[in-house]
């Protein structure tokens, strides 16, 4: 059975930075693609980016991109997002998916959606 | 850039009835497009992919079709636990990415 198990919640101050873990099991962690995926509570599904642990290559949507980092340690299988200079704003809670994929696309992320996910990790931004 | 809009935003029906749920696109996406359910307080969940295939587990109510760029989801008939909010979701080719839409809720009447 695939799984995707985060770390807990986090309440950080203004400026601070933060590591959320995705431990993963059930399956081969080089293989496939894994995401996070933001949602301010009350709104909807924003993608942030994603990594192929196989070579750690990297994408990050335009509205992430300098403010989120995300990496992989493929000896314990687990993908990381790290957020910087924390705002008010970037409470939210914040997911990681595998992407199942169903067409590469050399040189882009593949077509493909997000057939397991993590149970979700609140992260509380306040002074 | 892709545009994915839902509707309606809300839908209001009773255990037993059919539900059929919209998702356009703004440019082409072929069949690649996904539905998910996300239930209170929980991740969301695949229900579709491809447009018109089920993931694994998921009952047989639910049903998805369409290319192009109009998709819906298709819930023959509601049971309880059916009521929750439903996203769609297509990889975008510029920027490459994923983008979701904005959701519908679909609640009890």
């Amino acid at each position: 059975e695939v799984q995707l198990v985060q770390s807990g919640a986090e309440v950080k101050k203004p400026g601070e930075s933060l590591k959320i873990s995705c431990e993963t099991s059930g399956y081969i962690f080089t293989n496939s693609w894994v995401a996070w995926v933001r949602q301010v509570p009350g709104k909807g599904l924003e993608w942030m980016g994603l990594i192929y642990p196989g070579d750690s290559d990297t994408t990050y949507s335009p509205s992430f991109r300098g403010q989120v980092t995300i990496s992989a340690d493929d000896s314990i299988g687990t993908a990381y997002l790290q957020l910087n200079s924390l705002k008010a704003s970037d409470s939210a809670i914040y997911y990681c998916a595998r992407l199942r994929f169903t067409v590469l696309v050399p040189r882009s992320v593949p077509y493909g959606s997000f057939d397991s996910w993590g149970q979700g990790t609140l992260v509380t931004v306040s002074s | 850039e892709i545009v994915l809009t839902q509707s309606p935003v809300t839908l209001s029906l009773s255990p037993g009835e059919r539900a059929t749920l919209s998702c356009r696109a703004s440019q082409s996406v072929s069949m690649y497009l996904a539905w998910y359910q996300q239930r209170p307080g929980q991740a969301p969940r695949l229900l579709i992919y491809d447009a018109s295939n089920r993931a694994a587990g998921i009952p047989a109510r639910f049903s998805g079709s369409g290319s192009g760029t109009d998709f819906s989801l298709t819930i023959s008939s509601l049971e309880p636990e059916d009521f929750a909010v439903y996203y769609c979701q297509v990889r975008t080719n510029w920027p490459p990415g994923y983008t979701f839409g904005q959701g519908t809720k679909l609640e009890i009447k």
